[in-house]
C-alpha cells in the first residue's frame, strides 16, 4: 500500500514563528503536492512538485514556500505565520503514470 | 479556482437508502475522480472516470459522467452508517495531473 506521512497532525504556532510541515511518501512518486482545506471551500492546491527540486505554484502560493530536496520528501514553508493560516494541511503524491492522488493524514495547524 | 462543484452541500439518509451527490465542472476535462474523507482525516480515491466513458461501477458506487451538460453524478446504493464521510469529486485536464477539488458533500447515514 502507498504511504504518505506527514510529520504532525496537530500544531499550534505563533504569529511571525516559521513553520515547517513535513511530507514523506514511499512509493517512488514522482508528483507531490500540498492542499489547504478551509470550511466551504474546499480543497486549494498551494504548491505542486513534479521532480526533486522543481515546483510549480498551484492557486494560493501567497505566504507559503516549498522544498523537494529528495524524491520522497516535500516540506511546505510558511516564512512568517499568520492567523489567517489557521487550516487544515494535506500533502499528497502521485506517479506521473496515474492520475489518482495519494494522501497523507492532514496536519491541523492553529496560529494563535 | 474551483473547477468541480457539489451538489447537495449536506445530505441526510437512513441506513439502507442510496445516496446521490452530484458534481458540475465549468471546462473540458480528462477525468473526474471521487474522494471520500472521513472527519479529520486525508482524503481516499473511490473512483475514476476517463471524458470519453459514461457510466462506471464499483462496488455500491456507480458513477455517471455528461460531458455535454459538464456534470457527473456519484451513487452509494444501500448505504451503511460507515459511509458517513464527506464526499469530494475533482477534476484532471491537460497532462501534469493536478486536480481542482469541488467544496465536498456532506453525507450522514442515520443507523
Amino acid at each position: 500500500d502507498v504511504k504518505v506521512t506527514q510529520s504532525s497532525r496537530y500544531l499550534v504556532k505563533r504569529t511571525g514563528e516559521k513553520v515547517f510541515l513535513e511530507c514523506v511518501q514511499d512509493m517512488d512518486h514522482e508528483n507531490m503536492f500540498w492542499y489547504r482545506q478551509d470550511p466551504g471551500l474546499g480543497l486549494r492546491l498551494i504548491y505542486f512538485s513534479y521532480d526533486v527540486k522543481m515546483k510549480e505554484k498551484g492557486d494560493i502560493p501567497e505566504g507559503y514556500s516549498v522544498s523537494r530536496e529528495k524524491k520522497e520528501r516535500f516540506s511546505l514553508i510558511l516564512e512568517s505565520a499568520s492567523t489567517n493560516q489557521t487550516s487544515m494541511y494535506l500533502c499528497a503524491s502521485n506517479p506521473t503514470s496515474a492520475e489518482t492522488q495519494y494522501f497523507g493524514p492532514g496536519t491541523r495547524l492553529l496560529v494563535l | 479556482s474551483q473547477q468541480g462543484e457539489e451538489d447537495p452541500q449536506a445530505l441526510s439518509i437512513q441506513e439502507g437508502e442510496n445516496a446521490t451527490m452530484n458534481c458540475s465542472y465549468k471546462t473540458s476535462i480528462n477525468n473526474l475522480q471521487w474522494y471520500r474523507q472521513n472527519s479529520g482525516r486525508g482524503l481516499v480515491h473511490l473512483i475514476l472516470i476517463r471524458s470519453n466513458e459514461r457510466e462506471k461501477h464499483s462496488g455500491r458506487l456507480r458513477v455517471t459522467l455528461d460531458t455535454s451538460k459538464k456534470s457527473s453524478s456519484l451513487l452509494i446504493t444501500a448505504s451503511r452508517a460507515a459511509d458517513t464521510a464527506s464526499y469530494f469529486c475533482a477534476t484532471g485536464r491537460g497532462s501534469n495531473y493536478k486536480l481542482t477539488f469541488g467544496k465536498g458533500t456532506l453525507l450522514t447515514v442515520n443507523p
